[in-house]
Order: C-alpha cells, then structure tokens, then sequence
C-alpha cells in the first residue's frame, strides 16, 4: 500500500527549528518527486517547493528561501523539511505530496510557534 | 506567477443536486497539469481529478472535469452526503505551482 506517513505534531519557540519527516511506503522514494505544501490555521493551501528525489535539487517558491531546506534520506525512504528560525506566522498544517500530480499526500504535521 | 481564481466562494446545495465548480487562470495552463483536490476538515487534500479530466484511482464517476485554457469546471454530477467538503484547483504546469483560494460546498 503507497503511502506517506508524516512526524508527528510540534510546538516550538519562535527563533528554533524544527524537522517534520515524511516516510514513504509502497514504493521507492527516488521514484517519484515530493513536493511540500503548507496550510496556515483556516487558509487555503500554499505550495512550499519540491525536491527532486533522483538529484536532491530542491526548488523552493518566492517566500520560502532562506529558512526552509528540503532534504532526503533514501537509505530510510523518507524525505524532510527543515525551517529554521521559526516566526509566529509558520505555524501551519505541513503536508508532503508525492509526484507533480500530488496522487499521495502525508497526514500532516501541525507546527505551532508558540512562546 | 498563474493565479487560481475560483468560484463561488461557498456553494449551498442539497444531497442528490447538481454541483458545478469553478476555476479560471490568469493565463493559459495546460490541461495536463491542472487537478482538481478535496479537503475534508482535519483531513488531507485528495486527489480527485488530474490532467483536467481523469478520475484519480477510486473517484466515483460522479466527480467530473471539464476546461482547457484558462478555464476548468469541476462537476459533481449528483451530491452525496460525503461530498460537502472543500474543493481547491491547481495548476503545475508552470513554477510557483499555485492553488485556488478553494470552494466550499456545504449542505443547504
């Protein structure tokens, strides 16, 4: 069965980290691209960027630069994303999607900055 | 950057009624790379319609997409009680990949 379970939930302080892992089983991590996508408390959904999982070259969207790094571990099938430098306006639903299509999408990570 | 524009904001129909969703792009995106996702709440997205007219795997055919250029339809073609969710389009065919602001489809 394909799927992509998510870390679970995390409260951090503003100015921390934090690591949200997303494993991927059924099938090959390096298969498929994994993009990330964000959902602020209430909101739409935003596009944070995709990793190619062949390469390991992240593409990051305008406003996403800086502090958020995508990163992957294909001995463990599971890809990250790492922000740095936690502002109150991070806090959001993470969600890891599989491929350009999005077929398969993680639970979610709920990431509260809270001091 | 292509922008998602969909309506209405929030649709009101009731179980067994006809739904029809909206999306319009600020320009021409290619049929291939616009889907179609529900939300159900503390859910994650779903994926419903790709390529602007293909089902995903085990999407009743109930759900229906439609358009070409800068405008797509999603089509429900008769309301389940599961369906009353929120719908969002996006395009990725074109960096940033976007989404629209959603529908929301709920029970009159």
């Amino acid at each position: 069965q394909v799927q992509l379970v998510q870390s679970g939930s995390e409260l951090k302080k503003p100015g921390a980290s934090v690591k949200v892992s997303c494993k991927a089983s059924g099938y090959a991590l390096s298969s498929y691209a994994m993009n990330w996508v964000r959902q602020a408390p209430g909101q739409g959904l935003e596009w944070v960027g995709w990793i190619n999982t062949n390469t390991g070259d992240p593409t990051y969207a305008q406003g996403f630069t800086g502090r958020f790094v995508f990163s992957l571990d294909t001995s463990v099938n599971t890809a990250f994303l790492q922000i740095s430098s936690l502002k109150a306006e991070d806090a959001a639903v993470y969600y890891c999607a599989r491929s350009y299509a999005m077929d398969v999408w993680g639970q979610g990570t709920t990431v509260t900055v809270s001091s | 950057d292509i922008v998602l524009t969909q309506s209405p904001g929030t649709l009101s129909l009731s179980p067994g009624e006809r739904a029809t969703l909206s999306c319009r792009a600020s320009q021409s995106v290619s049929r291939d790379y616009l889907a179609w996702f529900q939300q159900k709440p503390g859910l994650a997205p779903r994926l419903l319609i790709y390529g602007a007219t293909s089902r995903a795997t085990g999407i009743p055919d109930r759900f229906r997409g439609s358009g070409s250029g800068t405008d797509f339809t999603l089509t429900i073609t008769r309301l389940e009680p599961e369906d009353f969710a929120v719908y969002y389009c996006q395009q990725c065919g074109s960096s940033p990949y976007t989404f629209g602001q959603g529908t929301k489809l709920e029970i009159k």
